[in-house]
């Protein structure tokens, strides 16, 4: 069975600096998809970024970008420029390649963002 | 595109009643739903699989009689809490796949259940 584990209960950091949140997954497979979901206080799931695991380039999306390191299945997301909106839980998320696969999460990291 | 609507997004019913919850793909064909559920301060816990047409697929210790999912068409699946009692109390999430091949799940907006 697959999991993800998120190792920092909770993170902070000041405004236009930037931080790093660390995931780590298992599987055996060697095809899937891994995610980044922020979840802010109102509690609507949002996707941040997604990698599939074929993809050697790593994955951006504006200010948000992965470090997928495949072997040692490690699948790191950067926020740079921190914004106050930025303020949120963070999942990590692990999905199989097949279609309509259920999505495995770690605990969640806990993200302020201080002016 | 790629939204998914819930109803009600609160409700608060008395202990021993059943309350349904409505998870709507309102741009889209969803042919598989999933149903969260959240405890504060926690993450995700994905309690059944549903696919349009057929039975959901629970997942190891979500009691089926207890928790009743119907997927009736592409677009709307209810979660129905059968005889709900106060540790029933949660956050309910749902999200859609769009077909088969799809690896993205759009999420809903939630639904606070508070059993009293």
């Amino acid at each position: 069975a697959q999991t993800v584990t998120q190792s920092q209960p909770e993170m902070s950091v000041q405004e236009a600096e930037t931080v790093t949140l660390s995931c780590t997954y298992d599987t055996s497979e060697s095809n899937y998809y891994l995610f980044w979901y922020k979840q802010p206080p109102s509690r609507q799931m949002i996707l941040v970024i997604r990698q599939e695991a074929y993809k050697q380039q790593n994955a951006t999306e504006n200010r948000f970008s992965v470090n997928f390191q495949k072997a040692a299945k490690s699948f790191s997301l950067k926020i740079s420029d921190s914004q106050l909106g930025d303020t949120a839980m963070y999942f990590c998320a692990f999905s199989g390649q097949g279609g309509s696969e259920k999505l495995v999460f770690g605990k969640g990291t806990k993200l302020t963002v201080n002016p | 595109g790629a939204v998914v609507s819930q109803h009600p997004s609160r409700v608060i019913c008395k202990s021993g009643t059943s309350v349904k919850i409505e998870c709507r793909s309102l741009d889209f064909q969803a042919t598989t739903m999933f149903w969260y559920r959240q405890f504060p301060k926690q993450s995700l816990m994905l309690m059944a699989t549903s696919n349009e047409g057929s039975k959901a697929t629970y997942e190891q210790g979500v009691e089926k009689d207890k928790f009743l999912i119907n997927h009736a068409s592409l677009t709307l699946s209810t979660l129905t809490v059968t005889s709900a009692h106060p540790e029933d109390s949660s956050f309910y999430i749902c999200s859609a796949a769009r077909d088969t091949y799809s690896y993205e799940q759009y999420f809903g907006p939630g639904t606070r259940l508070t059993v009293t």
